[in-house]
């Protein structure tokens, strides 16, 4: 299983763009990158997976460069409703949750 | 659709008490099935996973177990509860392991106070 690595905590004001890095620089061939969010009291929920480059869905964009020793997680425009826990993941079959990074959107 | 489906949603026990927390998913067949455990202010860790009926591999040396009678039930008990069992418990299921589309699904999580 892969460490990762990623801040605390993080502050934005709602409608900026917020970048989230993480670093695993020991990632396996095989590991899959995951991001999570999670509210307090509820479970984490998938936000985004990549292996390589860049994934967009509806909600996040994923950037990981070609070393893939690092990924961003880009959550465009956030909200007050973007105030949450956001874990980073890297690995295969069982995955290990880190304390993650704790967002705070401001009006 | 698949659901996962974790109860209680709160339970408050005695220090010695036994504890049984049920985990049902709907929806799929032969999941990986995940217990974890979140104290308060920190980050998720794993208990157990298992990845078919009758199998379970612990991650975490402690006074829990977990059982797997049936394809889509875990569950997660105690003999004896202590102090420092109190959390909040999650569920979740994949398919895939930790890759696949949908990554881990997680149920909505059991408030326990061990008092």
């Amino acid at each position: 299983l892969a460490k990762t690595t990623q801040p605390i905590s993080m502050d934005s004001y709602e409608g900026q763009e917020v970048n989230i890095t993480c670093s695993h620089n020991n990632i396996a061939t095989n590991d899959y990158i995951t991001w999570y969010q999670q509210f307090p009291s509820q479970g984490p929920r998938f936000i985004i997976q990549g292996y390589k480059t860049k994934v967009t869905n509806e909600v996040a964009s994923l950037f990981i460069p070609a070393d893939r020793k690092s990924s961003t997680l880009s959550l465009p425009r956030v909200s007050l409703s973007d105030t949450a826990v956001y874990y980073c993941l890297a690995g295969y079959s069982t995955l290990t949750f880190g304390k993650g990074t704790m967002l705070l959107v401001s009006p | 659709s698949q659901t996962i489906h974790q109860w209680p949603a709160t339970l408050v026990q005695p220090v010695g008490s036994p504890l049984s927390l049920e985990c049902t998913v709907e929806g799929t067949s032969n999941p990986n099935l995940y217990w974890y455990r979140q104290a308060a202010g920190r980050g998720l860790q794993l208990l157990f996973y298992s990845v078919g009926i009758g199998q379970i591999s612990s991650e975490v040396p402690q006074n829990l177990s977990a059982s797997r009678p049936q394809d889509r039930q875990f569950i997660l008990s105690s003999k004896k509860l202590l102090l420092s069992d109190s959390g909040f418990y999650l569920c979740a299921w994949t398919l895939y392991g930790g890759k696949g589309i949908d990554g881990y699904t997680f149920g909505s999580g059991t408030r326990l106070t061990v008092v």
